[in-house]
């Protein structure tokens, strides 16, 4: 197993327009994280899965975001209508389900919306 | 409301000296700590962990020290090396209400003169 992969590393799109993102994580992870991170800040909770089960959403996240697993393998994140402060660094993360077990993070997939 | 604060943005050392990293948290209910390191164009990497019912956990150079009374952590890095140069992050969880979801510091920024 190679790691935690994103696709794409960078995607830069027009105000208005929708986005996917996927993260396939390490195959023996069942707990799947999704985060954000803007310049200077730390990585910010959006979403986790528990294998195919999304169980916890930031109420930060608004409407226009959604989060799959299926099947409880890859995942992605699809943001609608993008606007210019949905631009960020998105991070998946694995994890083992142990407490205090750290994550696994991808390389992040770098979003523009201009 | 920021949970888990790292009030030094930056911290610069020479080689071979201790660089001591510092963080506070407020939510009395995190039960794990966890400290990542983060190169650019990169993911965080987790580093090391520490549970609440411990106040010390050591790995190689690193060691976590942690003060629940004052709810207070530090990462310390003996000795430092130009390659410890990095984004430093502290996160900490709450296994028994949050399901292992992580919440972050802001980072410091450790530089390590040769």
């Amino acid at each position: 197993d190679t790691g935690v992969s994103q696709d794409p590393r960078h995607k830069i799109t027009k105000r208005g327009q929708n986005v996917t993102f996927r993260c396939d994580p390490i195959s023996e992870h069942n707990r799947l994280y999704w985060y954000r991170q803007t310049l200077g800040q730390g990585p910010e909770f959006l979403t986790y899965f528990q294998n195919e089960a999304q169980l916890e959403k930031s109420r930060l996240l608004s409407d226009r975001f959604s989060a799959e697993r299926p099947k409880g393998s890859f995942s992605t994140l699809e943001i609608q209508r993008t606007e210019q402060g949905d631009s960020a660094m998105y991070l998946c993360a694995s994890s083992f389900e142990l407490p205090g077990y750290g994550y696994t993070f991808g390389s992040g997939t770098r979003l523009t919306v201009v | 409301d920021q949970q888990v604060k790292q009030n030094s943005p930056s911290l610069s050392v020479q080689e071979g000296r201790i660089s001591i990293l510092n963080c506070d948290y407020t939510n009395s209910m995190f039960d794990y700590f966890l400290w990542y390191k983060k190169y650019p164009a990169e993911g965080p990497t987790f580093l090391i962990s520490i549970s609440s019912i411990k106040d010390k956990n050591e790995d190689g150079r690193f060691t976590v020290f942690l003060n629940k009374s004052a709810k207070h952590l530090s990462l310390h890095i003996v000795p430092s090396q130009p390659g410890d140069s990095a984004v430093y992050f502290c996160a900490a969880s709450a296994a028994n209400t949050n399901a292992g979801k992580s919440t972050f510091g802001d980072g410091t920024t450790l530089t390590v003169k040769p």
